[in-house]
C-alpha cells in the first residue's frame, strides 16, 4: 500500500508570491491534516479536512487555506508568502481523523521563502 | 497553550544504553502518542497509549503514562546509533479533535 506523497519536496518562493502544495493520503483515509514545522515553533497544526470539509482550524492568518477533493486528496495554499513562511510543511492521513489513531505522515514539503 | 513539553530537549547517550524522554501536558487526554522523525522527514508513528492505560510496551519500546501528573515517558532499551532522531510526543486532548505535538526530544546514539 502507497503511503503519503507531498509534492513538491523543495521549493524555493519570493516574498510576496503564493504557493500551493499537495498532498495524496494513503487509500482509504478520508482524513487530511497540514502541520507547519519551524525550528523555532515546532510542530503548528493547520488544518484538517475530512470527507472535503474542514474538521478544525489551528491559529494561522488567512494566508493559509486549503480543501480536500472528493478523492480525499489535498491541496493548501499560501499566498502573500512571508520570510517566517519558510518550514517544512507536513500533510499527514488517517482513517477516520485525528480523536482515532495514528497519524500517517508524507515526507513533508520544505518551502524556503526569500 | 495545549502543546506538551518534553525533556530533556537533547539526549546523548551510547550503543546499548537505555534512554528515556519525558512528556509533560496540560489538559485531559483520550490518548497519548509517540512518534519519531529523522532529521527533515516526516513523523512515523511508534505507540499509543490511551488515558485509561498505564503502561505500554512495543519490541524495545517502553510507554508509561500517567494521567494524574498528566505526564508520559517513553524508554528505548538497548539503543542503538539508527535510533538517532527526534522523538514527539502527541496528545488527543478531549474536546479538541487535533492532536498536539510537544517540542521533541533529539536522541543521539553514538556507535
Amino acid at each position: 500500500k502507497a503511503g503519503v506523497t507531498q509534492t513538491p519536496r523543495y521549493l524555493i518562493k519570493t516574498r510576496g508570491q503564493q504557493v500551493t502544495l499537495s498532498c495524496s493520503p494513503i487509500s482509504g483515509h478520508r482524513s487530511v491534516s497540514w502541520y507547519q514545522q519551524t525550528p523555532g515553533q515546532g510542530l503548528q497544526f493547520l488544518f484538517e479536512y475530512f470527507s472535503e470539509t474542514q474538521r478544525n482550524k489551528g491559529n494561522f492568518p488567512g494566508r493559509f487555506s486549503g480543501r480536500q477533493f472528493s478523492n480525499s486528496r489535498s491541496e493548501m495554499n499560501v499566498s502573500t508568502l512571508e520570510l517566517g513562511d519558510s518550514a517544512l510543511y507536513l500533510c499527514a492521513s488517517s482513517l477516520t481523523g485525528q480523536d482515532t489513531g495514528e497519524l500517517f505522515f508524507g515526507e513533508g514539503s520544505r518551502l524556503t521563502v526569500l | 497553550s495545549q502543546q506538551g513539553e518534553e525533556d530533556p530537549q537533547a539526549l546523548s547517550i551510547q550503543e546499548g544504553e537505555n534512554a528515556t524522554m519525558n512528556c509533560s501536558y496540560k489538559t485531559s487526554i483520550n490518548n497519548l502518542q509517540w512518534y519519531r522523525q529523522n532529521s527533515g522527514r516526516g513523523l512515523v508513528h511508534l505507540i499509543l497509549i490511551r488515558s485509561n492505560e498505564r503502561e505500554k510496551h512495543s519490541g524495545r519500546l517502553r510507554v508509561t503514562l500517567d494521567t494524574s501528573k498528566k505526564s508520559s515517558s517513553l524508554l528505548i532499551t538497548a539503543s542503538r546509533a539508527a535510533d538517532t532522531a527526534s522523538y514527539f510526543c502527541a496528545t488527543d486532548a478531549i474536546g479538541f479533535q487535533k492532536l498536539v505535538f510537544g517540542t521533541g526530544t533529539r536522541l543521539l546514539v553514538s556507535p
